[in-house]
């Protein structure tokens, strides 16, 4: 089935660039997914990326995808202490999704 | 936000209790789904429905079971609860929009079974 990757942990500093990456490995997969979850919530969709795209930017969110590696990032620019969370990918098979384990960002001045 | 609700939001139980979780939606969404979040597994998908009575199995579906009688109720029975399904559990809705299978989640319950 499918497997979705994500590392554990990511720091910054208040004001630079975030970058969480996820590797999967189904290359079926027609869309992926970015998701935020704040301490004590649900999830919350953040951005999502088609297949046939390499790149999809909303505000501070830059989304890449590169097929032929199997790698998805998203990058948040000019990070700030309200973007700490845990961030998840998520690939759809059919009608369901398959998450990663979540990247829990810090955020510290 | 996506109307979702999810009863109780926190429960502690014994060990061989049944437990049932509801959930409860007003966007008259088909699909609906059940997932378990547990440090360094991220979610898991336990069971999912795509219609009223229309249900299958997902990821870790052993010693759940489910039902859907009406579009805006989705239900997960523990039947015989056990220290390993304590957890927190998410459910969420879907619609095919322009970005796929777009999933909304509840605010989540917190399950201890002692």
């Amino acid at each position: 089935g499918e497997d979705v990757e994500q590392s554990l942990f990511l720091s910054v500093r208040e004001g630079d660039s975030s970058v969480i990456n996820c590797t999967y490995t189904d290359s079926s997969s027609t869309y992926l997914y970015w998701y935020k979850q704040e301490p004590g919530a649900g999830l919350q969709l953040l951005t999502y990326i088609f297949s046939n795209m390499d790149m999809k930017q909303d505000q501070r969110l830059t989304v890449l995808l590169n097929k032929k590696d199997k790698h998805l990032s998203l990058r948040i620019a000019d990070t700030q202490t309200g973007d700490s969370a845990i961030y998840f990918c998520a690939v759809a098979m059919s009608d369901k999704l398959i998450f990663g384990t979540g990247t829990r960002l810090q955020v510290f001045p | 936000d996506a109307g979702i609700t999810q009863s109780p939001r926190h429960k502690v139980t014994e060990t061989g209790t049944p437990v049932t979780l509801r959930c409860h939606q007003t966007e008259n969404h088909r699909y609906m789904y059940w997932y378990r979040q547990d440090p360094g597994h991220g979610l898991r998908l336990i069971h999912y429905s795509y219609g009223v009575k229309d249900t299958d199995k997902g990821e870790v579906s052993d010693g759940y079971s489910v039902s859907r009688s009406k579009t805006e109720d989705f239900l997960l029975t523990l039947e015989s609860a056990t220290s390993s399904q304590t957890s927190v559990y998410f459910c969420a809705i879907g619609a095919f929009r322009s970005g796929g299978i777009e999933q909304f989640f509840g605010p989540g319950t917190r399950l201890t079974v002692l």
